[in-house]
C-alpha cells in the first residue's frame, strides 16, 4: 500500500514570495491534515479536512496560508506571502475515517525563507 | 489546555543500553497516549499507543505504559540497536480528536 506523497521534498524561496506543497494521501483515506514542525518543536495541526471540508483551521494563519481539498482526495496548503518565521517543516498525514483512526505521516517538505 | 512534555535531548546511549524517554502531560477527562518515531529523512510512524489507564503499548521492544496517577507514558526499550537512532515524539489525543505533540527527544545510538 502506498504511503502519503509529498512534494516538493525541499523548498527555499525569499521572504514575501509565495510557496506551495502537495499532498496525496493514501487511497481511501477520508481526513487529512497539515502540520506545521519548527525546528526543535513537536508537530502543530494547521488545518484538518474530512472528505473536502474543513474541520479544524483554527490554527492557521488565515491572513497568509491557505489549504484546500477540493475532490476530497489531494491537497495544497500555500503560503503567500512567506515571512521568515514560516521555515519549519510541513507534514500532511491522512486517515481511514476520522481523527480517533491512527494518522498516517508522510516524509514532509522542508521549507527555509531566506 | 492540553500539553506533552517530554525530556530533551539528544540522549546519546552505546549499543545494548537501557534507553528510558520521560513522558509527562496535561489534559482534561480521558486522553489517548502515543509515541511516535521519526527516523532521518522520514516521517512520523506510530510506534505505540494506550487508550486507558494501566495500558501497556508495546512494538518493536518499545514499551509506554499509560500511568494516569502520574500523568506519565514513559518509553523503555531494554537493549537498543544502532537502527533505533532517531527522534521519538510523546503525543496525546483528547476527547476533540486533535493529537497534540511534545517536543520530541532525539536518541543517538553508538556501535
Amino acid at each position: 500500500e502506498a504511503g502519503v506523497a509529498q512534494s516538493p521534498r525541499y523548498k527555499i524561496i525569499e521572504k514575501r514570495q509565495s510557496v506551495a506543497f502537495w499532498c496525496n494521501p493514501i487511497s481511501g483515506h477520508a481526513t487529512l491534515y497539515w502540520y506545521q514542525q519548527i525546528l526543535g518543536q513537536g508537530p502543530k495541526l494547521l488545518i484538518q479536512f474530512q472528505n473536502n471540508g474543513v474541520v479544524d483551521d483554527s490554527q492557521l494563519p488565515k491572513d497568509r496560508f491557505s489549504a484546500e481539498r477540493l475532490k476530497g482526495v489531494d491537497s495544497t496548503l500555500k503560503i503567500q506571502p512567506a515571512k521568515l518565521e514560516d521555515s519549519a517543516v510541513y507534514l500532511c498525514a491522512s486517515s481511514e475515517r476520522g481523527s480517533t483512526d491512527t494518522q498516517y505521516f508522510g516524509p514532509g517538505t522542508r521549507l527555509t525563507v531566506l | 489546555g492540553n500539553s506533552v512534555t517530554q525530556m530533551e535531548g539528544p540522549v546519546t546511549l552505546s549499543e545494548e543500553a537501557f534507553l528510558t524517554i520521560n513522558c509527562t502531560y496535561t489534559a482534561t477527562g480521558y486522553p489517548s497516549l502515543f509515541w511516535y518515531v521519526q527516523y532521518p529523512g522520514e516521517g512520523l510512524q506510530l510506534l505505540l499507543k494506550a487508550t486507558k489507564a494501566d495500558d501497556k503499548g508495546s512494538n518493536k521492544g518499545f514499551e509506554a505504559t499509560y500511568r494516569k496517577e502520574t500523568t506519565s507514558f514513559h518509553l523503555e526499550k531494554g537493549s537498543v540497536q544502532v537502527s533505533d537512532s532517531a527522534v521519538y515524539f510523546c503525543a496525546l489525543k483528547g476527547s476533540w480528536g486533535k493529537l497534540q505533540f511534545g517536543a520530541g527527544t532525539q536518541v543517538v545510538v553508538t556501535p
